[in-house]
Formats: structure tokens, sequence, C-alpha cells
């Protein structure tokens, strides 16, 4: 079966610095991807959809890359909402990634 | 503005039943596919099930197949979420979600806990 692994499980940055998050599939996935953003006590957000594609409404500080196997989100420059849990997800079986944390340092 | 307001999470014994609901607005809903999406206390997302916007594709998590029934109601702008058989395992919060292409989810609703406890 198809398995998303992210990398790191926590990331400590300051605001202002650039945040660089993996998503790594088992399979090829093709651009079949999705990044979604959640705080607590709140539903998930989501940012980029087809690995690359911004979802309305998303800043665009937010990008995301790869295709196949291996993805990045990059959160170009830090604002302090942007800590926050960040999940990947994809097609083939509708699963997600463990997340990364991403928390001020 | 699109709205997804979930309702009938609650405290169930194992073994039990319960049924969610999801009330839709401020779209077509019968123009998407729909989802329950859940997530147990602390720990990451799980997907649970997708159904088409004619009910003709449904799909489960091999973690409820065979307990779960999901379905939808389209003159009612409504999607449910039939669970039997709890476990302990199953408790979470449980959202309904929109599916716009296939797989990811554009807007979910705030979510209801679902508590699975003798």
């Amino acid at each position: 079966e198809l398995v998303l692994t992210q990398s790191p499980a926590t990331l400590s940055l300051s605001p202002g610095e650039r945040a660089t998050l993996s998503c790594r599939a088992s399979q090829g996935v093709s651009n079949y991807l999705a990044w979604y953003q959640q705080k607590p006590g709140q539903a998930p957000r989501l940012l980029i959809y087809d690995a690359s594609n911004r979802a309305t409404g998303i800043p665009a500080r937010f990008s995301g890359s790869g295709s196949g196997t291996d993805f990045t989100l990059t959160i170009s420059s830090l604002e302090p909402e942007d800590f926050a849990i960040y999940y990947c997800q994809q097609r083939s079986n509708y699963r997600f990634g463990q997340g990364t944390k991403l928390e001020i340092k | 503005e699109v709205q997804l307001v979930e309702s009938g999470g609650g405290l169930v014994k194992p073994g039990g039943s319960l049924r969610l609901s999801c009330a839709a607005s401020g779209f077509t809903f019968n123009s998407y596919s729909m989802s329950w999406v859940r997530q147990a206390p602390g720990k990451g997302l799980e997907w649970v099930s997708s159904i088409s916007l004619l009910s003709n594709y449904i799909y489960y998590a091999d973690s409820v197949k065979g307990r779960f029934t999901i379905s939808r109601d389209n003159a009612k702008n409504s999607l449910y979420l039939q669970m039997n058989s709890l476990r302990a395992e199953d408790t979470a919060v449980y959202y309904c979600a929109r599916d716009p292409r296939g797989y990811d989810f554009d807007y979910w609703g705030q979510g209801t806990l679902v508590t699975v406890s003798s």
C-alpha cells in the first residue's frame, strides 16, 4: 500500500526564515499531492493541490513542487501565523502523511 | 460562503452505533464528491470514506470497511456517516469535507467529537 513519509517530524525556525518541508511517497503519485495546514483546535486548511497549485486565498509565500515520489512545501518567509502542523495527502488511497510540526525557534 | 456543519457526535459504548450528519450550504452540493476525515486525540489525519456526486462510487478506509456506511441526500444538501460496531479506536473528531478533484479537500466543517468508551 502507498505510504507518505514526511520529514522532518519537527522543524524549528524563526519568523522571516525559509521553511522547506518534505513529503515522500512509497510509489509514484504523479502530481496528485495536496498540502494542508492545521492549527490547534481548528480544521485543516487546504494550501496546495496537484503538487503546485495554491488553493483559493493562500498567500504567495506558500509554494509546492515535485512530482512522482518526492514533493516539497516551501514557505518563503515565515509569518507568526504559519507555525502549525502540515500534512501532505495523495490521491491513490486518500492517505495523509504523519505531519510535520513547524514550531517557533 | 461555503459552510459545512457536522452534528451527531457524542459518547457511545463499544459495540454501539452513531449517525453523523453534515449540513452543506453555500455551494451546489450535488456537484461535488464529499468525504469524512477523522482525527484521534493528539494524532494525525485519517481519511475515512468518500462518496461521489450521485452516490455511485463509494470508498472506505480498511479500518472502517464493513462497519461504517457513507450516504448523501442531495435534496437535503446533507452527508451522513452511519457508524456501527464502534470501537475505542474510533474515538476521534470527525470532519466532513468537500472533495473537488477526487482526492483533496478544499472546505472542511468544524468537526464533531465521537468518543467510544464504556
